[in-house]
């Protein structure tokens, strides 16, 4: 059963950069899937942020581009976050998940989430 | 993008309700149309994909319809763990997911 773990990042000052990774066990980051983040702001909705495949190849949410990065290490199996230039606005529970390479872009694993905060 | 409208927001049931939450995408999507279930602290959980797929492991009394710009979950009978907040999304294009419902009890 493949199983994803974020890291903690706790904390992030305004104007910094947010740095996440997320640990992918029981199964392979090479397999047939999308590797995404998706986050959700206090008592809001869900936003994808962005996805990575294991070639390198990437896609972004266009409200988000400009200040995303996501990167994939396929020999510790995991893949990782950078948002620049955060505010306030960006601090929400984040979430890493695998979507499906085919089908109907459906997030089959999901992380248990990890709570970011943007604060001085 | 392509904007996902939940209804309703929230509703008040009783275990055994028949519940039904319905989603609307802007333009057609087809078929590519996926429910999650939601609960706090916990991560979100694939239900149905492509519109009317059962994910493995997930109980019958859930079902899912529709295809182009109108689509429903159906939970048949409601049990005590089904109270949560229910998501759809979109997979035509780049992602986006419906406001959420949330599920109470009465």
């Amino acid at each position: 059963q493949v199983q994803l773990q974020e890291s903690a990042p706790g904390l992030v000052k305004p104007s910094g950069t947010l740095s996440l990774t997320c640990a992918v066990s029981g199964g392979s980051i090479s397999s047939t899937k999308w590797w995404s983040w998706v986050r959700q702001p206090p008592g809001k909705g869900l936003e994808w942020i962005g996805e990575i495949y294991h070639s390198g190849s990437t896609n972004y949410n266009p409200s988000l581009k400009s200040r995303v990065s996501i990167s994939v290490d396929k020999s510790k199996n995991q893949f990782s976050l950078k948002l620049n230039s955060v505010t306030a606005a960006d601090t929400a529970m984040y979430y890493c998940a695998g979507k499906s390479y085919y089908g109907s872009g459906n997030f089959d694993y999901w992380g248990q989430g990890t709570l970011a905060t943007v604060s001085s | 993008d392509i904007q996902m409208t939940q209804s309703p927001s929230s509703l008040s049931a009783s275990v055994g309700d028949r519940v039904t939450i319905t989603c609307r995408a802007s333009q057609s999507i087809s078929s590519y149309l996926n429910w999650y279930q939601h609960q706090p602290g916990k991560a979100p959980k694939l239900l149905i994909y492509a519109a009317s797929s059962l994910q493995s492991g997930v109980p019958s009394r859930f079902s899912g319809s529709g295809s182009g710009t109108d689509f429903t979950l159906t939970i048949s009978s409601l049990q005590p763990e089904d109270f949560a907040t229910y998501y759809c999304q979109q997979g035509y294009s780049t992602p986006t997911f419906g406001g959420g419902t949330k599920v109470a009890i009465k």
